[in-house]
């Protein structure tokens, strides 16, 4: 089963242009992560953010955690064309046993950024 | 360095009939896991493997199996495949198992994927 949703399910933007998705999450987490993927090929880390961490940045990326909300946002600045793909948070959960390492995804936001 | 492998990058199968998909993981890595993507959807957690070891399973049947080698390759086999077995398969892999998440372990490295489809 999906862990959590992203919103909006598809944004579309201008070159230039902030792109911000949003991710919620149902059950308690030690850390989440987003990923990319490209029309429908494997997917690529981008960061990952700790849930101690309320705020990371990486490049052109910044995410906010908010645990007391179980929430998550992505942030792309200045995006390009090149960052039209769909966009995927995933969760490791909160127990300590090793399957925890397994992630759970939510449906994705489909981004397209136009030149 | 290499990343993730899989093979094939494409399959088609008619119903009933069994398939394997195979997956190196990165050199060094030790855990392997596997997802299925359903068309339009997250990747939903299979299995993960470490050292040889079922380390997790996912809400998948029976006809679902997989092993990993002692090269830490691992294979998905899925028997009596149904249509709604269509999807992409991933396959991930960790550098390992043990570690803490909260101090930020847990990254999973993805290969390409394979594309099964069931007529």
């Amino acid at each position: 089963s999906q862990q959590g949703e992203e919103d909006p399910q598809a944004l579309s933007i201008q070159e230039g242009e902030n792109a911000t998705m949003n991710c919620s999450y149902k059950t308690s987490i030690n850390n989440l992560q987003w990923y990319r993927q490209n029309s429908g090929r494997g997917l690529v880390h981008l960061i990952l953010i700790r849930s101690n961490e309320r705020e990371k940045h990486s490049g052109r990326l910044r995410v906010t955690l908010d645990t007391s909300k179980k929430s998550s946002s992505l942030l792309i600045t200045a995006s390009r064309a090149a960052d039209t793909a769909s966009y995927f948070c995933a969760t490791a959960g909160g127990s300590s046993g090793a399957g925890s390492y397994q992630l759970t995804f939510g449906k994705g936001t489909k981004l397209s950024v136009i030149p | 360095d290499a990343g993730v492998t899989q093979s094939p990058t494409h399959l088609i199968k008619t119903r009933g009939q069994q398939v394997t998909l195979r997956c190196s993981p990165i050199s060094g890595h030790k855990s392997v896991s596997w997802y299925q993507q359903v068309l339009g959807q997250g990747p939903q957690f299979i299995f993960q493997y470490y050292e040889k070891e079922e380390r997790g399973r996912g809400n998948f049947p029976d006809r679902f199996s997989a092993r990993q080698f002692p090269n830490y390759s691992s294979e998905l086999n899925v028997n009596a495949l149904l249509l709604g077995d269509s999807a992409l398969y991933l396959c991930a892999s960790r550098l390992r198992d043990s570690g803490s998440l909260l101090a930020g372990g847990g990254t999973q490295y993805f290969g390409p994927g394979t594309r099964l489809l069931v007529l």
